[in-house]
């Protein structure tokens, strides 16, 4: 089956750093990426979406200057957190369609990464 | 209210119990559903899906849809200890995006 992955599976930073969270499909091409947070005991809320090589659509709510992301191959997503926070620890989570963009592509989830801000 | 109301539980059962997970939706459109298992600290992974109203098998799983209620459920037959995870039902929105249910935490006790 299709894997994703994601890198780090964990972070802990200072308030006011950036971080960046790697998303790779290891066995197919990734026409669109998703990334989700999720908070304790809750679902999962989208923040954006990307397709490699245009900018991300950003879903209502979510700040695109401080959550950035580059789709910059078919493989490769990155999200970076920008002057992170303590309100922004979460757990971050990205999924891939190699699909047409059917609404029926099925996601492939990555592993998810916690993120910590101190 | 939202799209897709799925109750958070917890559920805890018993080993061997027949587990029965709900879902209800509001957008008589929506035609194509998935249940999701998100085992702690870890990503989704697609169970199943449908299409149609009626049922679909798969191995102890089976996923059920109403159509004329809004109601989905997925029942797990001789429930091991191994099934307790999150269980999300999601439905596409149109174009890339697809709705979550908030998940329903099961437990099965051995």
């Amino acid at each position: 089956g299709a894997v994703v992955s994601q890198h780090p599976s964990w972070v802990i930073c200072k308030s006011g750093t950036s971080v960046k969270i790697e998303c790779r499909s290891l066995d197919f091409q990734a026409t669109t990426m998703f990334w989700y947070r999720q908070f304790p005991k809750q679902s999962l809320m989208l923040m954006a979406t990307s397709n490699e090589g245009s900018k991300a659509t950003y879903e209502q709510g979510v700040e695109k200057d401080k959550f950035l992301i580059n789709h910059a191959s078919l493989t490769l997503s990155t999200l970076t957190v920008t002057s992170a926070h303590p309100e922004d620890s979460s757990f971050y989570i990205c999924s891939a369609i190699a699909g047409e963009g059917s609404g029926t592509d099925t996601q492939y989830f990555g592993p998810g990464t916690r993120l910590t801000v101190l | 209210q939202k799209e897709v109301e799925q109750d958070p539980g917890p559920l805890s059962v018993p080993e061997g119990a027949i587990v029965s997970l709900n879902c209800t939706y509001s957008n008589s459109a929506f035609q194509y559903f998935m249940w999701y298992r998100q085992y702690s600290r870890k990503g989704p992974e697609l169970l199943m899906y449908t299409y149609s109203s009626g049922n679909k098998e798969d191995g102890r799983f089976t996923a059920q849809v109403d159509k004329s209620s809004k109601y989905i459920s997925l029942f797990i037959r001789d429930s091991q200890p191994s099934d307790s995870a999150t269980y999300l039902c999601a439905t596409p929105a149109g174009g890339f995006k697809t709705i979550f249910g908030a998940g329903t935490r099961l437990f099965v006790k051995a």
